[in-house]
């Protein structure tokens, strides 16, 4: 089955620095990687995704970079704010979504002021 | 994105008994998915549930210990059964295509 990597495990960066979260999957099959920013207490929000058929994707401080050859895709956030401080976590899936996710360990990203 | 909620959003209890939790979305989604993240830990994906078929376990998840349910394109259940401490997890449920995910149930098994 799948397997997906993540790194660092925690991040601390300056406010206003970029943070960058990368991940590793295992099946060449896999075709969709969001990924998921998680708050104490709170459920995991989609907070980007890419597909196989695209190399990056951003949206306003946030970008998701993907390198199908090497197997990897990472995370991009400028800027970085306090409120970006959380849980940050990766995903791959075949199926382009529809089948269930594989997760990677997690990020602890912390913004210091 | 779909919406999506979850009965009960937490629950205390006994080792031994068992709890069925409750996932239901505002549109007929395809596939409807239950997910298990442990305190401090990642999420781990423990079946697929698909409407009109026998749901599909991952490696270590058993259909015994966590019957599942889908009767209709906007509504699951998860039952977990004969709990032990080690249960004490929170529960998610999601949608396809792209998975957001329900408020999760806290469970603490005592």
């Amino acid at each position: 089955g799948e397997n997906v990597e993540q790194h660092p495990s925690t991040l601390s960066v300056q406010e206003g620095d970029s943070a960058v979260i990368k991940c590793t999957y295992s099946d060449s099959a896999s075709n969709y990687f969001p990924w998921y920013k998680q708050e104490l207490g709170k459920r995991p929000q989609l907070i980007i995704d890419i597909r196989s058929n695209v190399g990056e994707k951003k949206d306003q401080r946030i970008a998701v970079t993907l390198n199908k050859t090497a197997k990897h895709f990472s995370l991009h956030i400028t800027e970085t704010q306090p409120e970006d401080s959380a849980v940050y976590f990766c995903a791959a899936s075949r199926g382009g979504g529809a089948d269930g996710l594989t997760f990677g360990k997690g990020t602890h990203l912390i913004i210091q002021p | 994105s779909a919406v999506i909620s979850q009965k009960p959003s937490r629950d205390i209890c006994q080792r031994g008994t068992s709890l069925t939790i409750q996932c239901q979305v505002d549109s007929q989604v395809t596939m409807m998915f239950w997910y298990r993240q442990q305190p401090g830990q990642s999420l781990t994906l423990i079946a697929t549930a698909n409407q009109g078929s026998e749901a599909t376990y991952e490696s270590g998840f058993v259909i015994d210990k966590f019957p599942i349910s889908r009767p209709n394109l906007t509504f699951s259940t998860l039952t977990v059964s004969n709990m032990s401490p080690e249960d004490s997890s929170i529960y998610l449920c999601s949608v396809s295509p792209r998975q957001f995910f329900g408020p999760g149930t806290r469970l603490t098994v005592l």
